[in-house]
């Protein structure tokens, strides 16, 4: 079936610890993105990329860093940068067209904790 | 920058009754609203679109409202069942403003028996 895998579903890291959430999708989709999703609020954009080996940053991008060397594939990697990482964190894919009627499909997400 | 707000942060209603969630945005209205499911600890799922040019939109149970005048979006839920008790969240595609998908905080939706 066509769709977003990401892994882990759960991670734990320690305080200083770099970790990477993996994410790939089968769906011929150009546009992929991260979010995170904290209690009580809206998505917010990490970073997104249009197309192969090019991505933007989002309202968050501080200490975050991506990749996309292939189409499929889209790797977060949070830094120890990030001062407060535990989260809920969604990858999700879309067509990217001059219409813009693409909705985004999403990944069942990864729950990293900062112990 | 483009805010929404949803009603409120939870809503309980009863066993077949109408649900109505209420989506409101501060700046230029997009020209697609999306609303979308997501059910607890699981991503977000896509229910359904809205153009800036239509004013209603149905799928099975589901209605969604758009009044770019009020700045509004209505997501209604019909003969609602414990089923769709989730977390409703409203997203404005401003991909046309070089900008991304806007999400609001969601609301949580509890149908009771």
């Amino acid at each position: 079936d066509g769709g977003i895998t990401q892994s882990p579903k759960y991670l734990f890291r320690k305080e200083g610890q770099n970790v990477t959430l993996s994410c790939e999708q089968n769906l011929n989709h150009d546009a992929m993105y991260w979010y995170r999703q904290d209690p009580g609020q809206g998505l917010r954009l990490i970073y997104y990329s249009q197309i192969v080996n090019d991505f933007q940053k989002g309202d968050i991008a501080e200490g975050y860093s991506v990749s996309r060397e292939k189409k499929e594939s889209f790797p977060l990697t949070v830094t120890s940068a990030q001062k407060n990482p535990t989260a809920f964190y969604l990858c999700a894919s879309s067509m990217w067209t001059g219409l813009n009627t693409g909705e985004l499909f999403f990944g069942e997400g990864s729950r990293l904790t900062v112990l | 920058s483009q805010k929404i707000e949803q009603n409120s942060e939870a809503l309980n209603i009863q066993e077949g009754k109408t649900a109505t969630l209420t989506c409101n945005y501060t700046n230029y209205s997009p020209a697609y609203l999306q609303w979308y499911r997501q059910d607890p600890g699981r991503g977000p799922v896509f229910l359904l679109l809205i153009r800036e040019n239509e004013k209603e939109k149905r799928k099975e149970r589901l209605k969604v409202t758009f009044d770019t005048t009020l700045k509004q979006s209505l997501f209604h839920i019909t003969a609602s069942q414990p089923a769709d008790s989730a977390t409703y969240l409203c997203a404005l595609d401003m991909r046309n403003y070089g900008q991304n998908f806007v999400f609001g905080p969601g609301t949580r939706l509890s149908v009771l028996p």
